[in-house]
């Protein structure tokens, strides 16, 4: 398995611009999770969805910050419009379990998406 | 004060030699995560525990729920375990992980 894969792995952008970032979780994982990685904050949990469902968004900073799981396969987190504080390492990651319970097992994490917004 | 606190917050090790990194927290929890990030920026799960012990080579965490502790062993360290150790817990509700500020490890030959 190719393991989870986000892109694009580095962005660089300007201020008030739409940004985009994508992932594509491990086949047969039901959860996702969208993490935030700061130097100031370290990794925070932004997201969580189980069977596509968003189960817990409430690390989600403010009404810029968007998540989507169309299906089992894909998911995108979107911010518009985006500001300089929103420059971070984001990281996707997925777990295996059916259940409302993904913290309890081990995750998978992408290698990140590298975002600079001047 | 954090949720999760790690010490130390930077150790540098000589090859060789037995490391220690630990992890306090003060809320409860379903399970506890140790993950390594390399300097390239990826990040590793480790183990996943919510009691006792757990061994993968060279790697041993130990989680004791009563004193809400847990510490990560390495033995016989090595250069290339030089990287950010992470310690996450899972809440009771288990549906979110909170994240310790890391400890990095520095291992020199």
């Amino acid at each position: 398995d190719a393991g989870v894969i986000q892109s694009p792995r580095h962005e660089v952008t300007e201020m008030g611009q739409e940004v985009t970032l994508r992932c594509k979780p491990i086949s047969g994982h039901n959860s996702l999770f969208w993490y935030r990685q700061t130097m100031m904050r370290g990794l925070e949990l932004l997201i969580y969805f189980n069977n596509n469902v968003p189960i817990d968004d409430s690390g989600m900073p403010e009404d810029r910050f968007s998540a989507k799981m169309p299906n089992a396969s894909f998911s995108t987190l979107k911010i518009q419009p985006s500001e300089p504080r929103d420059s971070a390492v984001y990281f996707c990651a997925s777990s295996l379990s059916g259940m409302v319970q993904g913290a309890r097992e081990t995750q998978y994490f992408g290698p990140g998406t590298r975002l600079l917004v001047l | 004060k954090n949720e999760v606190e790690q010490s130390p917050q930077n150790l540098t090790a000589q090859e060789g030699e037995f490391i220690t990194i630990n992890c306090s927290y003060s809320v409860g929890i379903s399970a506890l995560h140790w993950l390594q990030q390399h300097p390239g920026g990826g990040i590793v799960s480790l183990f996943m525990l919510s009691s006792g012990k757990k061994k993968h080579g060279r790697l041993i965490a130990t989680i004791n729920i009563q004193e809400k502790h847990s510490s990560l062993h390495i033995t016989a360290s090595h250069p290339r375990d030089s990287a950010v150790y992470i310690c996450a817990v899972a809440e009771t509700s288990g549906s979110r992980l909170t994240f310790g500020e890391g400890t990095q490890l520095t291992v020199n030959p």
